[in-house]
């Protein structure tokens, strides 16, 4: 089992563009979460899928955007990049309602120019 | 909304002496509480959590609800701990949305 995969590693864009970060969850989970984690900063929850659709929700504005796949694969988009959109985004994977651990993936790291 | 402060960015110990690492947090509620850790080039991981009051590699940390406190202790600190220290908080069961501190960079002196 290969855990958590995401993809890209490292990418670099330009102020305005648009971004889509992708993530595979470990075998056996079925719950996708993302985080964003600036430099120096810790993990900050961005929102969490499951059965296709957003659960919860953390405090970012509309323009990052999620989907689940019937796979349970996920994917981050992030419309109108900001510098400050600058960071490290976590892919987490669970298994909804029982008691198990998040596995965290390797991570993405964005840079906005 | 809940809120975790650790209030150490960074903590050095000289190997064989005892580690402690802050955790407070605020939350009206009950909540879980766990330490992640993350090693040199390897992803973020998770080191324990209250609810199973396991030692994981010797460390221990106990929940103090009176204090809101999850410190992280451990008697014999080793060369292998050094890493980087987030403490974590969740509403439910731990799978569901995360709450981390800004984490504590530890270095154990040879």
């Amino acid at each position: 089992d290969a855990g958590v995969t995401q993809s890209p590693t490292h990418l670099i864009k330009t102020r305005g563009q648009q971004v889509t970060l992708r993530c595979s969850p470990k075998s056996g989970h079925d719950t996708v979460s993302w985080y964003q984690q600036a430099l120096g900063q810790g993990p900050q929850f961005i929102f969490q899928y499951y059965e296709e659709e957003e659960r919860q929700r953390g405090n970012f504005p509309d323009r990052f955007s999620g989907h689940q796949f019937p796979n349970y694969s996920s994917e981050l988009n992030v419309n109108a990049l900001l510098l400050g959109d600058s960071a490290l985004y976590l892919c987490a994977s669970s298994l909804v309602g029982g008691d198990t651990e998040a596995f965290f993936g390797q991570g993405t790291r964005l840079t906005v120019v | 909304a809940q809120r975790v402060t650790q209030p150490e960015k960074l903590l050095s110990v000289f190997k064989g002496a005892p580690v402690e690492l802050k955790c407070n947090y605020s939350y009206s509620g009950s909540p879980e509480l766990f330490w992640y850790v993350q090693y040199s080039r390897q992803r973020l991981q998770l080191l324990l959590r209250h609810i199973s009051r396991e030692s994981i590699k010797g460390f221990t940390a106990d929940l103090n609800k009176g204090e809101t406190s999850f410190h992280l202790k451990k008697p014999f600190a080793q060369e292998e701990d050094s890493a980087m220290y987030y403490c974590a908080l969740s509403t439910n069961f731990g799978n569901e949305k995360l709450t981390f501190g800004t984490g504590t960079r530890l270095t154990i002196i040879p």
